[in-house]
C-alpha cells in the first residue's frame, strides 16, 4: 500500500522559496501514475499545485505556473515542490498525493492517496 | 475560468439521506469524483469516475452526473460522515476543486 509523507520547513520568509519532499513508500514512483502537489489554507478550500511523471515531465496550474518547480529524484523514490517569490498567502497545508490510473492503465481523474500534509507559514 | 461550486453547509439527521451537489458548466461532460476531509486531516477519496468507490468505503456513499450537476448522496448518513466534502474534476489539463460543504450530523 502506497504512502506519502510530506517534509520541509514550516516557516518561509516573505519573497523567499518555500521547498517541501513528498517521500513514497510501499511503491515505486516509478510507477505509472503522476504525482501532484495540492494546498490548502487555513480553513479554505483545496487548490491543485501541479504534477510530475517519472520521466520529468509536467503539469502546473496556470495561477501558479510562473513560481511552480516540481522535480523527481527516482533515486529516492521522492519528489519535490518548490514554489518562488512566496507571500503570506501562500501560507497552507501542503498535500502530496498520487494520480490515479483508469482501468486501461491511462490517468485518472482522481487522486489517492494523499499524504498527511504540512503546514507552511510564510512570515518574517 | 472554470469553477465548480457546492453549497457551504448541508445538515442531515442520523440515519437519513444527505445530498451535496456540485455545479459546473457541462460538468457532465467530464468525471467527478468526491473527496472526504475530516478535521485535522488529509481529504480521502469516497467517490471517483461519477459513480465508483474505492475499496473500504462503505456502500451509503453513491454519486451521480448528469448535465451541470454532479451529486454526492450518503445514504443512512452516520455520526462519523460529519465532515466536509469537495468535488473535483478536470478542466484543460488543469485540477479543479469545489468550493467544499460542511456536512452536519444533528
Amino acid at each position: 500500500q502506497v504512502q506519502l509523507q510530506e517534509s520541509g520547513p514550516g516557516l518561509v520568509k516573505p519573497s523567499g522559496t518555500l521547498s517541501l519532499t513528498c517521500a513514497v513508500s510501499g511503491g515505486s514512483i516509478s510507477s505509472s501514475n503522476w504525482w501532484s502537489w495540492i494546498r490548502q489554507p487555513p480553513g479554505k478550500g483545496l487548490e491543485w499545485i501541479g504534477e510530475i511523471y517519472h520521466s520529468g515531465s509536467t503539469n502546473y496550474n496556470p495561477s501558479l505556473k510562473s513560481r511552480v518547480t516540481i522535480s523527481v529524484d527516482k533515486s529516492k523514490n521522492q519528489f519535490s515542490l518548490k514554489l518562488s517569490s512566496v507571500t503570506a498567502a501562500d501560507t497552507a497545508v501542503y498535500y502530496c498525493a498520487r494520480r490515479g490510473r483508469n482501468d486501461y492503465g491511462a490517468p485518472g481523474d482522481w487522486f489517492d492517496p494523499w499524504g498527511q500534509g504540512t503546514l507552511v507559514t510564510v512570515s518574517s | 475560468s472554470y469553477e465548480l461550486t457546492q453549497p457551504p453547509s448541508v445538515s442531515v439527521s442520523p440515519g437519513q439521506t444527505a445530498s451535496i451537489t456540485c455545479s459546473g458548466d457541462k460538468l457532465g461532460d467530464k468525471y467527478a469524483c468526491w473527496y472526504q476531509q475530516k478535521p485535522g486531516q488529509s481529504p480521502v477519496l469516497v467517490i471517483y469516475q461519477d459513480s465508483k468507490r474505492p475499496s473500504g468505503i462503505p456502500e451509503r456513499f453513491s454519486g451521480s452526473n448528469s448535465g451541470n450537476t454532479a451529486t454526492l448522496t450518503i445514504s443512512g448518513t452516520q455520526a462519523m460522515d460529519e465532515a466536509d466534502y469537495y468535488c473535483q474534476a478536470w478542466d484543460s489539463s488543469t485540477v479543479i476543486f469545489g468550493t467544499g460543504t460542511k456536512v452536519t450530523v444533528l
